[in-house]
């Protein structure tokens, strides 16, 4: 049981470089989003898509692109990459309908 | 805009006795609540859900409530093992299955 997989686990860019965060689920999920995670706040919600070719943006977009051209793939991109984005990204897919949400085990950014 | 408070950044417990977190929030209610765990360098787990219109949810040791008059839900953790030390996060529904977190409550179950 695969469930939610990020690649990379750790990363470290540097200010100005752009990358792709993947995240790939298994479960045939319609929902995918992404959320960072910094020291002292609740995670964040980035952007978040409720089936392929559906994107939107949450709280805290600037910065990061997504596409979702298929169920099981929804990778995040930076754009050009700054220390403020130096954070812990999760993740997560579920079904609609409050179901439960599954997280991935997280992808450790660092922008020097 | 939303805002989430958990009772305290870091609760110590004895072994055995009944651990209790707090959620509260502001603004408008939401479809459902969820608690989460976390451990040290991993992603969240889901716990509970709990929606508008239920009082109390019951899974094995776990126990939450919510009032939508308080705008507030309780979480308990009965007969607490050394193994429940995590953090705890509490997240409301915004729509869409996205959820708005808050920054959670560090568990330690002393032996």
């Amino acid at each position: 049981n695969a469930g939610v997989t990020q690649t990379p686990k750790f990363q470290v860019l540097k200010t100005g470089q752009s990358m792709t965060l993947q995240c790939a689920q298994d479960m045939n999920h319609e929902y995918m989003s992404w959320y960072r995670q910094d020291p002292g706040m609740g995670l964040r919600l980035i952007h978040y898509s409720v089936g392929a070719g559906i994107t939107d943006q949450g709280e805290v977009p600037n910065g990061y692109n997504v596409s979702r051209s298929t169920t099981e793939d929804f990778p995040l991109r930076l754009l050009s990459a700054a220390p403020s984005q130096t954070s812990v990204y999760f993740c997560a897919s579920s079904q609609p309908g409050g179901n439960t949400i599954y997280f991935g085990e997280g992808s450790w950014l660092t922008v020097v | 805009s939303q805002k989430i408070e958990q009772n305290s950044e870091a609760l110590n417990i004895q072994e055995g006795k009944t651990a209790t977190l707090t959620c509260n929030y502001t603004n408008y209610s939401p479809a459902y609540l969820q608690w989460y765990r976390q451990d040290p360098g991993r992603g969240p787990v889901f716990l509970l859900l709990i929606r508008e219109n239920e009082k109390e949810k019951r899974k094995e040791r776990l126990k939450v409530t919510f009032d939508t008059t308080l705008k507030q839900s309780l979480f308990h953790i009965t007969a607490s093992q050394p193994a429940d030390s995590a953090t705890y996060l509490c997240a409301l529904e915004t729509g869409a299955n996205n959820l708005f977190f808050g920054t959670g409550t560090r568990l330690t179950v002393i032996p």
